[in-house]
């Protein structure tokens, strides 16, 4: 079935870096977007950027950047958001997720299980 | 930024009865308006695209409406299992600058 899957929940310092993985399976990985939403506690969902499996594209959110760095790995079909410089307002669940229709954006049909990041000295 | 705005923050409703949910976008996203459900712990779940289109799986209790700037989810007949959080999406803008609304909490009366 379709799935993706995130990697482990990750304790850093601030001024860290954090790198989150995504492995899909059950489709094409290259024929659909990939997004990453984040969710601190107790808050609302935030959209971080999008990236083309395909070509490798991206686009990101304008609070993130220059902080925040998309990238895939097609033969493994697994996206990596990467965000530095981490403060304590970063601590959130980190969510993959795919667009529902292939080479277009739209809503989002997969989710991933989400990964908590927190940020302590 | 396209600012979406969900209105009521939190709804007390009966179970059976109806839950009307509003968002509202700060410019015309025609209808790139995606609805979500989540419940504690677990990941947010399309219930609605293109402002009115049921997700694969959805109950036709839950039905959106509206475009440009004014969206409704409305569920007609509320059971146990949908007393969550609901967020509206708009993926209008190219290049991509999606937002969520606030969420709206619909809790049991």
């Amino acid at each position: 079935q379709v799935q993706l899957v995130q990697s482990g929940a990750e304790v850093k310092k601030p001024g860290a870096s954090v790198k989150v993985s995504c492995k899909a399976s059950g489709y094409t990985f290259t024929s659909y977007y990939m997004h990453w939403v984040r969710q601190a506690p107790g808050q609302g969902l935030e959209w971080m950027g999008i990236i083309n499996p395909s070509g490798g594209s991206t686009s990101y959110a304008q609070k993130f950047q220059g902080r925040v760095t998309m990238t895939r790995d097609t033969s493994t079909s697994t996206v990596y958001m990467e965000l530095s410089s981490l403060r304590s307002e970063d601590t959130a669940v980190y969510y993959c997720a795919r667009d529902r229709e292939m080479a277009t954006i739209t809503a989002f049909d997969i989710w991933g299980q989400g990964t908590m990041v927190t940020v302590s000295s | 930024e396209i600012v979406m705005t969900q209105s009521p923050a939190t709804l007390s409703v009966s179970p059976g009865e109806r839950a009307t949910l509003s968002c509202r976008a700060s410019q015309s996203v025609s209808s790139n308006l995606a609805w979500y459900q989540q419940k504690p712990g677990q990941a947010p779940r399309l219930l609605i695209y293109g402002a009115s289109t049921r997700a694969t799986g959805i109950p036709a209790r839950f039905s959106g409406s509206g475009s440009g700037t004014e969206f409704t989810l409305t569920i007609s007949s509320l059971q146990s299992e949908d007393f969550a959080v609901y967020y509206c999406q708009q993926y209008n803008n190219w290049p991509p600058k999606l937002t969520f609304g606030g969420g709206t909490k619909v809790e049991i009366k």
